[in-house]
């Protein structure tokens, strides 16, 4: 099972819809989690991270099930500079005090006018 | 500010040359991560550097890749003999503090070993 498991899309929605991507993990100890931005032929470069109590910015809505060991991302009002791709990423612990980040292999949206 | 610097940007090489990949973190960040991305296998961790220190090298593929980081400004990822499924996009990132903290990344390297 990999560590970070995400759909890879793509998700063709049109302007104006909403979509959620998914995200499950599977170190139960794993204490940081994060959705990262791509854009095509870019760097990564952080979304948010996400907290246990669910966090919104703008848009955008992070929600995380430690139970179910699952993470989400709630976009709403889509525009056409939300295409991209979206990496889970989730912190794994080493076995001492140090953590290491751990990358989905990322979902794919477009945003269709 | 300056992000993380890296350079080149692209470079196309034969296979069984010697590849050197650079990198200038943010200063003041004390974590400097590789990272090398394909389609196969997404972005993958290949080793980062804790004050200048490798911290974990568990990801590095084989002993023809090798790094170093003999200063807080500047790092290395040094491929030797390169190969052509060494082809890939070799990303750069700093981070602050601690390997759970934000980590930003550099514009990437997009090798390509004929």
């Amino acid at each position: 099972r990999k560590e970070v498991e995400q759909d890879p899309g793509p998700f063709n929605v049109p302007e104006g819809a909403t979509v959620a991507f998914n995200c499950t993990y599977s170190n139960s100890a794993s204490q940081s989690f994060f959705w990262y931005r791509q854009d095509c032929r870019k760097e990564p470069k952080l979304l948010m991270s996400v907290y246990s109590s669910g966090n919104e910015d703008g848009r955008f809505t992070a929600q995380l099930n430690r139970a179910s060991q699952y993470i989400s991302l709630l976009i709403r009002d889509s525009k056409l500079s939300d295409s991209a791709t979206y990496l889970c990423v989730v912190n794994m612990h080493l076995g001492d005090s140090s953590y290491k980040l751990i990358f989905g292999s990322g979902t794919r949206l477009l945003v269709r006018p | 500010d300056a992000g993380v610097i890296q350079s080149p940007r692209h470079e196309v090489t034969e296979m069984g040359q010697e590849v050197t990949l650079r990198c200038k973190p943010i200063s003041g960040h004390d974590y400097l991560f590789w990272y090398r991305q394909t389609m196969m296998r997404g972005l993958e961790l290949l080793i980062y550097f804790n004050n200048n220190v490798p911290i974990d090298d568990s990801g590095m593929p084989e002993d023809r890749f090798s790094a170093k980081m003999p200063n807080a400004s500047f790092s290395t990822l040094k491929i030797q003999p390169s190969e052509p499924r060494d082809s890939a996009v070799y990303f750069c990132a700093s981070s602050p503090s601690g390997g759970s903290d934000t980590q930003y990344f550099g514009p990437g390297t997009r090798l390509t070993v004929l």
